[in-house]
């Protein structure tokens, strides 16, 4: 089993330009998350998918967008990125809800400059 | 508001001294409290959780928490620290059925040989 596994590792982008983070799980988990981690703030939860078809929007889900295609993936978009998205994105599953322990992905280092 | 806090940014404990990372939560219900571990340049891993029943839960690696209702604390023990130890710890919670999962700022923890 891979767990979570996230896709890039690292990104530079400049500002205004999009990209998506890619996050899937092979655990038959049937709820995902995304977070962000900022330097003394702790993880802050962007979005999450309780279970296939249905998202949900967490603490800071501004200037983000999430799809969950299907039960294993779900993908985290930024429109147009600002140097206050620089940050390290975790993408995490569960079996059901935010009551079950939740397992990471690596990690996703964006910068955007 | 519900929150999780750490007020320690960073435990610093000699090897195979005990050691104590600091957690408490406001509610407004039973909560679900959890703990994981961020070694360097990767993703959060369980470490244990309370949900109801015994106040002392022992998770992995020989840490243990003591649910401690009075004080609204869930602090996490260790008898003997390890070097190996040494990376950043988060709480998080849950207060409700409805409720997402908070994380606290994280504490750093360094054992010194």
């Amino acid at each position: 089993n891979a767990g979570v596994t996230q896709t890039p590792k690292f990104q530079v982008l400049k500002t205004g330009q999009s990209m998506t983070l890619q996050c899937a799980q092979d655990m038959n988990h049937n709820s995902m998350y995304w977070y962000r981690q900022d330097p003394g703030m702790g993880l802050r939860l962007i979005y999450y998918s309780a279970s296939e078809g249905t998202t949900d929007k967490g603490e800071v889900p501004n200037g983000y967008n999430v799809s969950r295609l299907n039960k294993r993936e779900f993908s985290l978009r930024l429109e147009s990125a600002a140097p206050s998205q620089t940050s390290v994105y975790f993408c995490a599953s569960s079996l059901a809800g935010h009551q079950e322990t939740q397992y990471f992905g690596p990690g996703t280092r964006l910068l955007v400059l | 508001a519900q929150s999780v806090a750490q007020p320690e940014d960073q435990v610093n404990v000699a090897e195979g001294n005990p050691l104590t990372v600091k957690c408490t939560y406001s509610v407004s219900g039973n909560p679900y409290l959890f703990w994981y571990v961020q070694y360097p340049n990767r993703g959060l891993q369980f470490l244990l959780k309370y949900i109801t029943g015994d106040n002392l839960v022992k998770g992995s690696y020989g840490f243990e928490a003591e649910f401690n209702k009075s004080q609204t604390s869930f602090h996490l023990k260790k008898p003997s620290a390890l070097v190996s130890d040494s990376a950043l710890y988060f709480c998080a919670g849950k207060y409700s059925s409805a409720s997402k999962i908070i994380f606290g700022s994280g504490t750093r923890l360094s054992i010194r040989p």
